[in-house]
């Protein structure tokens, strides 16, 4: 049971353009979300978080947009650069803050140059 | 200022085998978090270790024991080893139980193959 869905397998952008990554969580437990980045062969990095109590985040050229109705997340890159290209992943923590992540399945991003 | 270092970084092992799978927290961090991706999934949680104790598990059967150490560095067991323990196993060490104050730094991996 996928409590964490990233639905858009690829996303494809023109460097300087706008990137948009969405994600979509069932659990309303879910109160602390997280976007992790992945380069091949490295682990995944931290990116930006963001609380329930809150509906936006912002961290440089990177927010997060929380709409608890909708159990929806999305994150922002303005303006995208090549060294952004990377799979981004999306991951949710249960109420009790714990580090039992629930991550989705992943987004690859290019930015082409 | 290392990081989270895991070793080894591949690993074959065949079927019905057990293997070891090793990590070192970054420094200042005492928690380790052990987390499974397989092939085109998301890093799925196995367990987590604290004071030399597991503190939360995930839905993963009793094949998969850890362990951690004084020092907080920690072990993956797993036993009986199928085809479908193939992944990559990463391990995440952060300061404290909660994620709120300590978002997870994850290593690099250990792939493991089971043939």
């Amino acid at each position: 049971d996928q409590q964490v869905k990233q639905n858009s397998p690829s996303l494809s952008v023109q460097e300087g353009r706008i990137s948009i990554l969405n994600c979509d969580y069932t659990n309303s437990m879910f109160d602390y979300f997280l976007w992790y980045k992945k380069y091949p062969a490295e682990g995944p990095t931290f990116l930006i978080s963001i609380s329930s109590i809150k509906d936006k985040n912002e961290d440089g050229r990177f927010t997060v947009f929380l709409n608890k109705s909708a159990k929806h997340l999305s994150l922002h890159i303005v303006p995208s650069q090549p060294g952004d290209s990377a799979v981004y992943f999306c991951a949710a923590s249960p109420k009790t803050g714990a580090n039992n992540l629930f991550f989705g399945t992943g987004t690859r991003l290019t930015v082409i140059p | 200022d290392a990081g989270v270092t895991q070793s080894p970084t591949h690993l074959i092992k065949t079927r019905g085998q057990q293997v070891t799978l090793r990590c070192s927290p970054k420094s200042g961090h005492d928690t380790v978090s052990w987390y499974q991706q397989a092939l085109g999934q998301g890093p799925q949680f196995i367990f987590q270790y604290y004071e030399e104790e597991e503190r939360q598990r995930g839905n993963f059967p009793d094949r998969f024991s850890g362990h951690q150490f004084p020092n907080y560095s920690s072990e993956l067991n797993v036993n009986a080893l199928l085809l479908g323990d193939s992944a990559l196993y990463l391990c995440a060490s952060s300061l404290g139980l909660s994620s709120y104050n300590s978002p997870l730094h994850f290593g690099n991996g250990t792939r493991l193959t089971v043939t």
